[in-house]
Formats: C-alpha cells, structure tokens, sequence
C-alpha cells in the first residue's frame, strides 16, 4: 500500500531553535501533502495544505512565518516550525495523495517537544 | 465549514461485545474514510466509502456509508483487546479539498 515516511519521529530541543520536519511519499508521487497537529487525546487539525511547486494554504489562525511550509518535489514536502517555543510542542503528522478525490496516507508523526 | 459529529467519545467494552461509532454531518461527503490510530503513531486507512449506501467489510469491521453521504458508521462484532485504539472519521467534498476529521472515538477493549 501507500506509503509515506516522516523524518525525525522525535525532537527535543531548546526554546528558540528552528526545526525541520521532512514528509515523503515514497512508491507514489504526492500531488497534494497535508500538515496537521494533534494534541493529547484530540483529533487532527488542519494546519496547512501544499501543492506541489506552489505556495502553501494556511488554514486560519495558523501563522504562516512560524510554521514554513516547503513543497519541493512531487515526493517531499518539509515543515519548518522557526523559533519554536514550549507552546509549539505538539505531535505534528503528515499525509499525503497522488490525486483529486483519493484518500490520505498518513505518516507516522514527529512529537516536537521544546525545552 | 463542514463539520463531522462523531460519537461517543470514548467507549469501554468488554472483550466479545459488539460495539458502533456513528459519524453524522449536515454536509455531503464526495467520499468518507475511517481511521484507526495507535499511541505515537499516524493514523491508518481502514476504509473509503463514496457511494451513498456503501457498506464494506473488513473482517470484523462493518462500515456503511448513509444514502444521503451524510454519516457513516462502523460496527465492530467480538471486540478483541487489539481494537483498542483512536478511531477517527474523516471526510472530503469533491475535489482537492483536504480531509475534515471527527473527533475520534476512543476505544478500550479489557480482556
């Protein structure tokens, strides 16, 4: 089936630190990939949405300059969360789909924890 | 902004007993997807219905999709302690647009 690999699973790092998450789509090329945040015991919210080889869609009240959005290829997409703060600690899941009306595939998540 | 009412919240069951998530909006769905996800883990594609109607087995798991593609529920027969985990609806209008999610329903099998 679909697969799709996030990079790092863990991060702990100090206040202020930039952090890169990597999303890959590894057996089908990715037309649309997704970031979400999930707190404890939550659902999934929408952060934003990416399309290949254009700018990301933030969702409301997701700060575009906090949370850098990278779709560079059609088989990764990277989320960049800059000057991250203790209230940026989250579990952070990427997913992704190689086209219009097809389901998600998700990765396994990276928890962000800042010190 | 489509919304997904999921229910319950959380469920505590006995092993053996059969058990049902309802997921319900007031929107049409072009299709909708269920979900399981463990501790530290992405979520699992279980199942995509889009037909209006659609019901799909996976082993245990029944799925169906209302006629009006606007709920969708998942009936579980002889819960086992290796059901437990965070189910979660989600569902997409025609299109590009991205998945709306439930807010999950966890569940708890005790042996």
């Amino acid at each position: 089936g679909a697969v799709v690999s996030q990079h790092p699973s863990r991060v702990i790092c100090k206040s202020g630190t930039s952090v890169k998450i990597e999303c890959r789509s590894l057996d089908f090329q990715a037309t649309t990939m997704f970031w979400y945040r999930q707190f404890p015991k939550q659902s999934l919210m929408l952060m934003a949405t990416s399309n290949e080889g254009s700018k990301a869609t933030y969702e409301q009240g997701v700060e575009k300059d906090k949370f850098l959005i990278n779709h560079a290829s059609l088989t990764l997409s990277t989320l960049t969360v800059t000057s991250a703060h203790p209230e940026d600690s989250s579990f952070y899941i990427c997913s992704a789909r190689w086209g219009r009306d097809q389901p998600q595939h998700f990765g396994d998540g990276t928890r962000l924890s800042i010190l | 902004t489509q919304l997904l009412e999921q229910s319950p919240q959380f469920l505590s069951i006995q092993e053996g007993e059969n058990l049902t998530v309802y997921c319900n909006s007031s929107s049409v769905f072009s299709s909708l997807q269920w979900y399981r996800q463990e501790p530290g883990e992405g979520p699992v594609l279980l199942v995509t219905v889009v037909t209006g109607g659609e019901v799909k087995k996976l082993k245990r798991l029944t799925f169906q999709f209302g006629d009006a593609r606007k709920d969708s529920s998942l009936h579980i027969t002889a819960a086992q302690p290796g059901d437990t985990g965070l189910y979660l609806c989600a569902g997409t209008s025609a299109g590009n647009t991205p998945l709306v999610f439930g807010k999950g329903t966890r569940l708890s099998v005790i042996a």
